[in-house]
């Protein structure tokens, strides 16, 4: 079946540093792919989608590149506050009716000033 | 703008005893709804999810069942907690044949 792997966390980093969490994922079909973001006691919120192999999604300065040679999906930023401290998802959807969302097992990044 | 709002927003309950946890999707209409447990520490399972009103498919029944009443209503129920239902269970929309999917604030269970 379809899966999602990610980087095994948690990552520490100091402000102002540059961040990668690697996703790699499994399936059959022709993904969208996505990366969620949560903070604590909250749901998760959409941080980009990226719908088409070899293109790039970005918002609030994160960005992903949807590599389908690779089957990969890094998430990237290249300067962390603070702020960014929270839960990291890579997730899956296939093209089956459900939209099934298949997430990754989250990566904890805890940014220190 | 929409607006997805879970009841209640955290509950105690006794192993044995019955669960219902509500969800309300405003601002759409004839949205998907899906049902979501997330461990504490863990990541996000899909349980259910629903297309239209009255029709409810299961994903990972967990002992638990859902329902969906109204077009913009979604339930999620049990007769009989077990200890392992403990978690946060997040609702969530997307548009018909749309990819994204948007979570709500989510339900806090602890099962004792």
């Amino acid at each position: 079946g379809d899966s999602v792997t990610q980087t095994e966390g948690p990552v520490t980093l100091s402000e102002g540093t540059s961040l990668t969490v690697n996703c790699s994922y499994e399936t059959k079909q022709y993904p969208t792919l996505f990366w969620y973001v949560q903070y604590p006691g909250e749901g998760p919120q959409l941080l980009f989608k990226v719908p088409k192999a070899n293109e790039k999604g970005s918002n609030r300065g994160f960005e992903a590149t949807y590599n389908k040679e690779a089957t990969s999906f890094h998430l990237q930023k290249a300067s962390v506050q603070e702020s960014d401290s929270a839960v990291y998802y890579c997730a899956l959807s296939d093209e089956g009716g459900s939209a099934k969302l298949i997430f990754g097992e989250g990566t904890k990044l805890t940014v220190s000033s | 703008a929409q607006t997805i709002h879970q009841w209640p927003v955290a509950e105690i309950k006794a192993v044995g005893s019955p669960l219902s946890l509500g969800c309300t999707i405003k601002g759409k209409s004839s949205p998907n709804l899906y049902w979501y447990w997330q461990a504490t520490g863990g990541t996000l399972q899909q349980l259910f999810y629903s297309i239209t009103v009255g029709q409810v498919e299961s994903v990972v029944q967990l002992n638990l069942s859902a329902s969906r009443p109204k077009d913009d209503q979604f339930i999620l129920s049990t007769e009989k907690l077990l200890l392992s239902h403990s978690g946060f269970y997040l609702c969530a929309w997307s548009l018909q044949g749309g990819r994204e999917q948007y979570f709500g604030p989510g339900t806090r269970l602890t099962v004792l």
